[in-house]
This record gives structure tokens, sequence and C-alpha cells, in this order.
């Protein structure tokens, strides 16, 4: 979906770099949402956030840390990076307004391997 | 605790035949399903939703049906075209509490469609 991008779209980083992917949205919704896609696995949230006072931890948070900066952007970092965080990443947004019936709506993801 | 499943981790079938790709859940709380359509290398892509106050909804080529006694949820595609083959995710959302508007996902079905 061209409302959310994802930058960049493919990163290799050494084990122990610091790095950020980036996700912003022109969608105007309030919920954005980051995600890894392992081979074989579905989709596993590793942080979301409600808006833009709001950070909560997914199922997979450790490792990972978020900034909301804005409506419009939410980022998610690796303070140091290791071989397992290797995966495929995506961004989702959702519009609050659907009172917890929400579909999400995803970017292009990015791709990360470290080596 | 939630989960949602698939029966199958694949599915051929010949273009112009129909699919049903199905999925489980286990979480009776569940009251919003959605599948998405994941090509290679791209983010997922919203399909069709349904409530848990229905048993069926169509769309275009695509039909959803949801059985609430046995926390099943299939997803139909007529006349299955070559453009179809991709990996299919049923996700479930649980509208209340601390998971509201939070996603769950299944491992996915990779259609192949042959011509």
């Amino acid at each position: 979906d061209a409302d959310v991008t994802q930058t960049p779209r493919n990163r290799i980083t050494k084990t122990g770099k610091r790095i950020m992917l980036e996700c912003s949205q022109t969608k105007g919704h309030d919920r954005m949402y980051w995600y890894r896609q392992d081979p074989g696995l579905g989709l596993r949230l590793i942080y979301y956030s409600f808006d833009v006072k709001d950070i909560n931890k997914g199922e997979i948070s450790d490792g990972y840390s978020v900034s909301r900066q804005a409506q419009a952007k939410f980022s998610l970092s690796l303070e140091s990076a290791i071989p397992n965080q290797t995966a495929l990443y995506f961004c989702a947004t959702s519009d609050a307004r659907s009172g917890g019936q929400e579909t999400q709506y995803f970017g292009p993801g990015t791709r990360l391997l470290v080596l | 605790g939630e989960s949602v499943g698939l029966h199958l981790p694949t599915l051929s079938v010949q273009e112009g035949d129909n699919s049903i790709i199905n999925c489980a859940y286990s979480n009776s709380a569940s009251d919003y399903f959605i599948w998405y359509k994941q090509e290679s290398g791209k983010g997922p892509q919203f399909i069709i939703d349904i409530r848990s106050n229905m048993d069926k909804r169509q769309g275009q080529r695509v039909t959803v049906l949801l059985n609430k006694t046995v926390k099943h949820l299939s997803l139909q595609i007529a006349a299955t075209q070559p453009g179809d083959s991709a990996v299919y995710f049923c996700a479930e959302n649980i509208g209340r509490g601390s998971t509201l508007g939070r996603l769950y996902f299944g491992r996915g079905t990779q259609l192949t469609v042959w011509p």
C-alpha cells in the first residue's frame, strides 16, 4: 500500500551495530505497528502505538525499541543487532475509529540481514 | 492463549478451479477476522473481513465463511487465476480489553495456481 512507506527496503548490517527502520504513513491513522516475519511463520508483533503518547510491547519486543515521532511516523531500532534478528520487518497502520475491529494496512517491508 | 492456525501449509490448484483455504482459531472472544494476501516481496494486502455477528461475506470472487461453533474460518476463491498465487493469512482480533485492536496471525497457506 503506497500510503505506508518503509525505509530502507533492504539493509545489511553487522552484529553489534545499531540500526533504525523507519515507517511513514499518509492514511491519517492513529495506530501503528511493527511486525517481524520469519520464513514459515506468520507475522509476530514487536511493538505497537495507539497514539503519539502511547507505546506498547508486543509478543517479541526484546532487543528492539521504538519511537513515535509524530502521528505519521513510527521507527523501530535494533540497539545492538544480532544474527537472529535477520528477518522481514513490516510496519502497519489502523484506524482507531473502527472501535477495535480494525483492518491493518501494511507497508512493503524491510528485509534485514545481520551478519 | 490465542492461536490462529491453518490446516494446510500449501495448496495447489488448477487455473479456473475454486480454492478453499482454511483457518482455525481457538479464542471464542475473537470478534473480527481478516484474510490477507501476501505476494512474494510485498507486504500483506487486505482481501476481505468478517465480523463475528456474520457467518458469510462475499467480495469479488472471494467468500469468507465463519463457523463460530467449531471456531473455523475459510476463504473461498472462485475461478482461481495465476495472479492469485500467494501466501494467504488469516488474522483474528479480540476487540476488547488490553488486546483491543491487536491482530493475531496464522502461519499462512501458500496457494499455487497451475495453468
